[in-house]
């Protein structure tokens, strides 16, 4: 079974802090990416990585960085935290072949005050 | 733009019920559609996939339909069990600059009771 890990499933930050959340991912999927959950809106896509050090914006990705240094990591950065950041952040992958399911870890829930 | 609604927003029934949940969709051009299954405080798990040559698939008690030409879909939950109690989310994935990019529902958030 693919397993998708992220690292914290609760994190608490101060407006204005850095924050990172991490995911990891253990079938060797190509490709990898990272939601925010808010209740009525559904999943939006902040960034994706086809490959290692590729990455590409989503339709939300103001306020937000990725990395991917290695193939199975995969990290989202909040350079300056703020309230409307506040959510649920989902962490997927799947590989390369068409119509491949996502496959989710069990998210960070991340309050900002 | 492109859109996936789903309905209702919320359902509950009781143990042993059937129910039907509802998506309808205007991506274009169309790949695939899933839906997945959220229990609380987990990630989406895939249930099934329909394709655009499918009508209808089924994973055990659960029996997905696609009519291509309407746009729409539904997830039909036979003897519903206490642990079918989750979010079910409709997911529309389309071709897009060379990529397959997914929009997702809203959501339907059912509660099977005693």
């Amino acid at each position: 079974d693919v397993k998708v890990t992220q690292s914290s499933r609760y994190l608490v930050k101060r407006t204005g802090e850095k924050v990172f959340l991490e995911c990891v991912q253990d079938m060797d999927h190509e490709n990898m990416f990272w939601y925010r959950q808010d209740p009525g809106l559904g999943l939006r896509l902040i960034y994706f990585s086809y490959d290692v050090k590729m990455k590409e914006k989503g339709d939300i990705p103001e306020g937000y960085s990725v990395s991917r240094e290695k193939k199975e990591r995969f990290s989202l950065i909040l350079e300056s935290a703020s309230t409307n950041q506040t959510s649920m952040y989902l962490c997927a992958s799947r590989t390369g072949t068409r119509n491949s399911p996502l496959h989710f870890g069990n998210g960070t829930r991340l309050t900002v005050t | 733009k492109n859109q996936v609604e789903q309905s209702p927003q919320s359902l509950i029934i009781l143990e042993g019920k059937n129910c039907t949940l509802q998506c309808n969709y205007t991506v274009s051009p169309f790949s695939n559609l899933r839906w997945y299954k959220q229990d609380t405080g987990r990630g989406p798990v895939s249930l099934t996939i329909m394709t655009f040559s499918e009508n209808t698939k089924s994973n055990g008690r659960y029996t997905a339909t696609l009519d291509a030409d309407t746009k729409q879909s539904s997830l039909h939950i036979t003897a519903s069990q206490l642990s079918d109690s989750a979010s079910y989310i409709c997911v529309v994935t389309f071709a897009s600059g060379g990529y397959q990019k997914v929009t997702f529902g809203t959501g339907t958030k059912l509660q099977v009771i005693p």
